[in-house]
């Protein structure tokens, strides 16, 4: 149990295009979805924490107009990269936490990731 | 600010022996600590999650310690195998919500 799925795995787009990132709990209901960047042979840096049916909040720097956050149900959370440019490109990563786990337990389950490319 | 460091960087060690990595955190105010594993172009698999509470938890041939005073977590992996190449990542949650902040990992490589 406990899967989360991500879609596209990866992505080629041209600069200035929109590229949606999809992250799924498959068999559980996540009230927080969490999104991360990982450039290459660095860690994983917190961008935003999706809440369902409410805005998201983002971590200091990451811009909310660039990188627009929806989590329209309890087993979605979408990631819109707009007008995206070479500097753009990262493995993004989305994690989900079961709506039923207590507030102390925390565990959270990660998606494959998604490797977007920006030409 | 809570910073997650973890030493050390890469670790190369033949079949066989145990690996030990460390994790350290500046901020002991953690909600938990988990250890992860990635492969290269991979997402992550949690191994072990250590509740603030708790010193250390086990999992077959994996050990992960706590030290909330001192800011230190240590994953042991016995007898280790070749199939355990890869990339362990530590995080600490830093809020209830379960917000994390990861180490920059430590990259193992087990040769037969």
């Amino acid at each position: 149990g406990a899967v989360v799925s991500q879609h596209p795995s990866r992505v080629i787009c041209k600069s200035g295009t929109s590229v949606k990132i999809e992250c799924r709990s498959l068999d559980f209901q996540a009230t927080t979805m969490f999104w991360y960047r990982q450039f290459p042979k660095q860690s994983l840096m917190l961008m935003a924490t999706s809440n369902e049916g409410s805005k998201a909040t983002y971590e200091q720097g990451v811009e909310k107009d660039k990188f627009l956050i929806n989590h329209a149900s309890l087993t979605l959370s979408t990631l819109t990269v707009t007008s995206a440019h070479p500097e753009d490109s990262s493995f993004y990563i989305c994690s989900a936490r079961p709506e039923t786990a207590p507030s102390s337990y925390n565990e959270q389950f990660f998606g494959p990731g998604t490797r977007l490319t920006v030409l | 600010k809570q910073e997650v460091t973890q030493i050390p960087a890469a670790l190369s060690v033949p079949e066989g022996e145990n690996l030990v990595l460390n994790c350290s955190f500046t901020d002991s105010a953690i909600y938990n600590l988990q250890w992860f594993r990635q492969d290269p172009g991979k997402g992550l698999t949690s191994l072990l999650l250590i509740q603030s509470s708790q010193r250390e938890q086990t999992s077959g041939r994996l050990n992960a310690s706590l030290d909330k005073s001192s800011g230190r977590s240590t994953l042991y992996i016995a007898a280790s195998q070749p199939g355990d190449s890869a990339t362990y990542l530590c995080a600490v949650a830093t809020d209830s919500w379960g917000k994390l902040q990861f180490g920059a990992g430590t990259q193992v490589v087990v040769t037969p």
